[in-house]
């Protein structure tokens, strides 16, 4: 069975320049997380879906980021436009339920924005 | 506002040594999980602790929850090269996972 599955892993891209990060969470999973991390750190939740709904999504800095999960299954993440500061890895997760459930992570996307 | 502590930050040591690792918070846990995160990965599930007091082995990987549920510790004994890796815990709170910084572990072989 396939696990999350992430893309792109890398990116560069210039400070202003819009940047999107696709997450394809495990078949059968409702619940799909956005998390970025910074180096040296644990992941920090950017937003939360419950199938298409985005039920907490007040770490997003929504000014820049924007995220969709339109039919409930894969999502993207955008960032328009990058700052400096927004270089990171940013990691997709995906679980059966909220809660104590085991989290599944993909690989992570790192950006770097210059 | 870092609700979860994680002790040592970071952690070298040679093949064969003990190890034991910290989780700490001022808030009880309702549970709290352990996770190793490999470079280019991301974290991997290793254990899930719900009861003041319990411990869980995982081979060489013992996991002890506090009695009161505020804090946690993870020990390896006879540490191996493939134990290197980033080693996070994270606790539930309102439906989502609150994490710590994590413990960077090296095992020089």
């Amino acid at each position: 069975e396939a696990g999350v599955v992430q893309s792109p892993r890398y990116k560069i891209i210039e400070k202003k320049q819009p940047v999107a990060f696709w997450c394809n969470p495990i078949s059968g999973h409702n619940t799909l997380y956005w998390y970025r991390q910074n180096l040296g750190q644990g992941p920090e939740l950017l937003i939360r879906y419950e199938n298409e709904e985005a039920v907490d999504d007040s770490q997003l800095p929504k000014d820049r980021f924007s995220a969709e999960r339109l039919k409930g299954v894969d999502s993207t993440l955008k960032i328009q436009p990058a700052e400096l500061g927004d270089s990171a890895v940013y990691l997709c997760a995906s679980s059966f339920a909220p809660g104590r459930n085991e989290q599944f992570f993909g690989p992570g996307t790192r950006l770097t924005v210059l | 506002t870092q609700l979860l502590e994680q002790s040592p930050q970071f952690l070298s040591i040679q093949e064969g040594e003990n190890l034991t690792v910290y989780c700490n918070s001022s808030s009880v846990f309702s549970s709290l999980q352990w996770y190793r995160q490999e470079p280019g990965e991301g974290p991997v599930l290793l254990v899930t602790v719900v009861t003041g007091g319990e411990v869980k082995k995982l081979k060489r990987l013992t996991f002890q929850f506090g009695d009161a549920r505020k804090d946690s510790s993870l020990h390896i004994t006879a540490a191996q090269p493939g134990d290197t890796g980033l080693y996070l815990c994270a606790m539930d709170s309102n439906y989502q996972l609150i994490w710590g910084a994590g413990t960077k572990l090296i095992i020089k072989p």
